[in-house]
């Protein structure tokens, strides 16, 4: 079975702080995609990265930056400098190589940064 | 800009009526659409996948009486929830994989429908 766990339901910041979404998951097979999608008031989600499960190099974009360990089955975002516009719900998600459209989300982290 | 829309984006019906909502997909085909269900402060659920010119798959637990999917045309899905009740109210999401010659890293999600069920 796949499964996503996002453990921090809500986290609150102050701007300006580095902050750090866990996620881990659970999946057996050995091909497999790992997103995250930010979703803001609006509802719309946005898309932020996707990585192969064959790729375990760490990203950075930005003020955002992304650390996968396959080691441990994680995939934590991190936002450096955070902002007030970073307030949003955060979603991980996984998909199988085979199915990528059927996504498995994680049940959120909501974030707020207050100024 | 969008590339794939969702009408209506807001609805409010009685319990017991039935509603419609479109998912399309502007400037491409997309034979399979996905649609997911989003609770109040809960995740993303994937309800079912949509197939043109073939039957819907749905996933454990979903009625597929109660929410029927058309795959209408290779830009068009349709999911109707039928006699609605308070607790089908939720947040309604589609999503469309773009072509592969694309080569986009993620499927294109629509802003979602709101549905209340009064």
């Amino acid at each position: 079975a796949q499964k996503v766990t996002q453990a921090q339901t809500e986290i609150s910041v102050v701007e300006k702080e580095d902050v750090t979404l866990d996620c881990v998951y659970e999946t057996r097979d050995t091909t497999y995609y790992l997103f995250w999608y930010k979703q803001p008031p609006s509802g719309e989600l946005v898309f932020l990265i996707r990585r192969n499960s064959f790729d375990e190099q760490n990203e950075i974009s930005g003020r955002y930056s992304w650390n996968f360990q396959k080691s441990t089955s994680s995939f934590n975002f991190t936002i450096t400098a955070s902002q007030v516009v970073d307030s949003a719900v955060y979603f991980c998600a996984l998909a199988s190589y085979n199915q990528g459209g059927k996504l498995i989300f994680g049940q959120g982290t909501e974030l707020s940064v207050k100024p | 800009g969008a590339v794939v829309s969702q009408h209506p984006s807001r609805v409010i019906c009685k319990s017991g009526t039935s509603v419609k909502i479109e998912c399309r997909s502007l400037d491409f085909q997309a034979t399979t659409m996905f649609w997911y269900r989003q609770f109040p402060k809960q995740s993303l659920m994937l309800m079912a996948t949509s197939n043109e010119g073939s039957k819907a798959t749905y996933e454990q637990g979903v009625e597929k009486d109660k929410f029927l999917i058309n795959h209408a045309s290779l830009t068009l899905s349709t999911l109707t929830v039928t006699s609605a009740h308070p607790e089908d109210s939720s947040f309604y999401i589609c999503s469309a994989p773009p072509p592969r010659q694309w080569n986009r890293d993620t499927q294109y999600f629509g802003p979602g429908t709101r549905l209340t069920v009064l």
